[in-house]
């Protein structure tokens, strides 16, 4: 089958590190997506692990490892702007499967 | 154009009405899906088009829902007998080649059926 599991909320203060775990069950697995939604909003691209290890830009990093079916992303130095759904997608041969999303709350 | 367009950005129908929303994907992408969400949820997968046929229409979720790209670029979702329970937003998505390649999404399509 196809599952996609993350934690439905976080919270953190701003200016830490935050990171967002994704697990995965999907056939013809290409990559690990990670998207930012703001609230009524259209889901934005942030991130894509193809290969194991460790992508960074910027203030954002996303990690994969395909042989446990894991990803996380890591966001650093939060600002109150970051306050969003991320949502983790595997890609398959036809679609992305889309986890429902990480709540994140950033507190001042 | 510039990014993914969807019309209209809001539809309230009645139950038992039809409808249709429409997709302009970006210029040159060859990939376009279909995804619904709703409220508090990742966007559900409903139908991938590579070019002008469907590749992947395995999230249908019955017969009232489908689909056409008939010339490889504007797509509609065509909904017959709406029910309540197709309330959601409608997202549709573009990517380059396929999904090796990130999407691009529109603003959606808010459907209310009252």
């Amino acid at each position: 089958g196809q599952n996609i599991d993350q934690p439905t909320e976080m919270t953190a203060t701003e200016g830490a590190i935050v990171q967002i775990n994704c697990t995965y069950q999907t056939s013809g697995f290409n990559g690990l997506f990670w998207y930012q939604q703001h609230a009524g909003e259209a889901p934005t691209f942030l991130s894509y692990n193809v290969l194991d290890g460790l992508e960074e830009k910027g203030r954002f990093s996303s990690f994969l490892s395909r042989s446990k079916g894991y990803s996380y992303l890591l966001l650093k130095e939060l600002q109150m702007k970051d306050s969003a759904s991320y949502l983790c997608a595997a890609s398959g041969t036809y679609k992305y499967i889309f986890g429902t999303g990480t709540r994140l709350k950033v507190l001042a | 154009g510039a990014g993914v367009s969807q019309t209209p950005s809001n539809k309230v129908t009645e139950k038992g009405k039809y409808v249709e929303l429409r997709c302009d994907p970006i210029s040159g992408h060859t990939a376009l899906y279909w995804y619904r969400q709703s409220l508090g949820q990742g966007p559900e997968f409903l139908i991938y088009f590579q070019g002008t046929g469907a590749a992947d229409d395995s999230g249908l979720p019955n017969d009232r829902f489908f689909a056409v790209r008939p010339e490889g670029s504007v797509s509609t979702l065509k909904i017959q007998r709406t029910e309540r329970g197709d309330s959601a937003v409608y997202l549709c998505a573009s990517s380059s080649t396929g999904t090796n390649t990130e999407a691009f999404f529109g603003q959606g399509t808010r459907l209310t059926v009252v």
